[in-house]
């Protein structure tokens, strides 16, 4: 089956610090990416809609120059959270589009991110 | 892979009809999760059910637990063509990670 991975799997930095966050899928192209983070025990939250060759389309409430999002190929979409503060670690996923006639999505395994 | 398996892939059924899409799993979970996508949009969440619970309902859903058969269902009834997106489920087995299935892509024929 279709496989998306994320890199890396858990990052810990100090605040102020950027972390870039890497979304790829491997086998297939994927003109659509989202990007979602999860607080423990809490549902996914939509951050961004990425797609590839264009501006990201952010959801209400998330600061696109805190969150940079870039899907410069078909295959990969990065996040990047620029000086990165405690409030900020959560879980952070992503799902690639594979098919969109078919609504079909294929979701990373998550990037934890912990900021101290 | 600890991915949860959605079945059918694919399901088209007529207004007013119940829909119902199974998910299962492989190892045990601390919580099952469903979630909707409408083309081109991220996901909905629409019910969580722990471990130790077998049936919860939300309005026209009802998800099921079966934590002996690793399987979860969700039907939606009384179907309407609003209803028409894909359903996911997700599957927390750590606490720290969730894994999603591929999805059931359902179509509400008005």
């Amino acid at each position: 089956g279709a496989v998306v991975s994320q890199h890396p799997s858990w990052v810990i930095c100090k605040s102020g610090t950027s972390v870039k966050i890497e979304c790829r899928s491997l086998d297939f192209q994927a003109t659509t990416m989202f990007w979602y983070r999860q607080f423990p025990k809490q549902s996914l939250m939509l951050m961004a809609t990425s797609n590839e060759g264009s501006k990201a389309t952010y959801e209400q409430g998330v600061e696109k120059d805190k969150f940079l999002i870039n899907h410069a190929s078909l295959t990969l979409s990065t996040l990047t959270v620029t000086s990165a503060h405690p409030e900020d670690s959560s879980f952070y996923i992503c799902s690639a589009e594979r098919d969109r006639h078919r609504g079909t999505q294929y979701f990373g395994p998550g990037t934890r991110l912990l900021v101290l | 892979s600890q991915q949860g398996e959605e079945d059918p892939q694919a399901l088209s059924i007529q207004e007013g009809e119940n829909a119902t899409m199974n998910c299962s799993y492989k190892t045990s979970i601390n919580n099952l999760q469903w979630y909707r996508q409408n083309s081109g949009r991220g996901l909905v969440h629409l019910i969580l059910i722990r471990s130790n619970e077998r049936e919860k309902h939300s309005g026209r859903l009802r998800v099921t637990l079966d934590t002996s058969k690793k399987s979860s269902s969700l039907l939606i009834t009384a179907s309407r063509a609003a209803d028409t997106a894909s359903y996911f489920c997700a599957t927390d087995h750590t606490g720290n990670q969730f894994y999603f299935g591929t999805g059931t892509s359902l179509t509400v024929i008005p």
